[in-house]
């Protein structure tokens, strides 16, 4: 069954230092999503690619974060520099063009930030 | 007051229990309603989704919305130790050419053998 790939599964880092996820979606999906989840939270969107082109980035922290799916396929999430306020799961998320209205969306397993 | 209030439990039931899961939300825009399971230290699985008002059963999952009272739930029969997640309802709406998904807090379930 295909999956969406995401890596690394867990990074610690120190504030200040720059951090890379990198993510896989699904053959086939256009749509790709960058989520973060805090401990004890639901997933709170971070950016939507249609594409290659960003359709929402309107909670992404830009001073610090920046994403790209440069051949609208695989996508980075870059944090520079991170704060202790960073510690979360990031996950990626990918759908076929139209289904995430439905929440057909098909997650990693995440990548777990922390942040000393 | 956010859109999506969510109890966090956790709520602990034994093996067979009915479980009865639910969300309330304060924007009536919202069209779709879906319930997804989250395993420790996984990404979120969606279960079912339901469109406007009404029921919607998946084998020993039963979703229900009533945008009436602005509250929907879903319902578990014969629970499994397997069954034992964390439980995240989400709600979309579209507009302007594109739609926002909102994620509650999240319900953690634990199912007693």
């Amino acid at each position: 069954e295909a999956e969406v790939a995401q890596s690394p599964r867990y990074k610690i880092t120190e504030k200040s230092q720059a951090v890379a996820f990198w993510c896989d979606p699904i053959s086939g999906h256009a749509t790709l999503y960058w989520y973060r989840q805090i401990l004890g939270q639901g997933p709170e969107l971070l950016v939507q690619f249609q594409d290659e082109s960003v359709v929402d980035d309107s909670q992404l922290p830009k001073d610090r974060f920046s994403a790209e799916r440069l051949k609208g396929v695989d996508s980075t999430l870059k944090i520079q520099p991170a704060e202790l306020g960073d510690s979360a799961m990031y996950l990626c998320a990918s759908s076929l063009s139209g289904q995430g209205i439905t929440g057909e969306l098909f997650f990693g397993e995440g990548s777990r930030l922390t942040v000393l | 007051q956010k859109e999506v209030e969510q109890d966090p439990g956790p709520l602990s039931v034994p093996e067979g229990a009915i479980v009865s899961l639910n969300c309330t939300y304060s924007n009536s825009a919202f069209q779709y309603f879906m319930w997804y399971r989250q395993y420790s230290r996984k990404g979120p699985e969606l279960l079912m989704y339901t469109y406007s008002s009404g029921n919607k059963e998946d084998g020993r999952f039963t979703a229900q919305v009533d945008k009436s009272s602005k509250y929907i739930s879903l319902f578990i029969r014969d629970s499994q130790p397997s069954d034992s997640a964390t439980y995240l309802c989400a709600m979309s709406v579209s507009g302007a050419g594109s739609y926002q998904l909102t994620f509650g807090k999240g319900t953690k379930l634990s199912v007693i053998p």
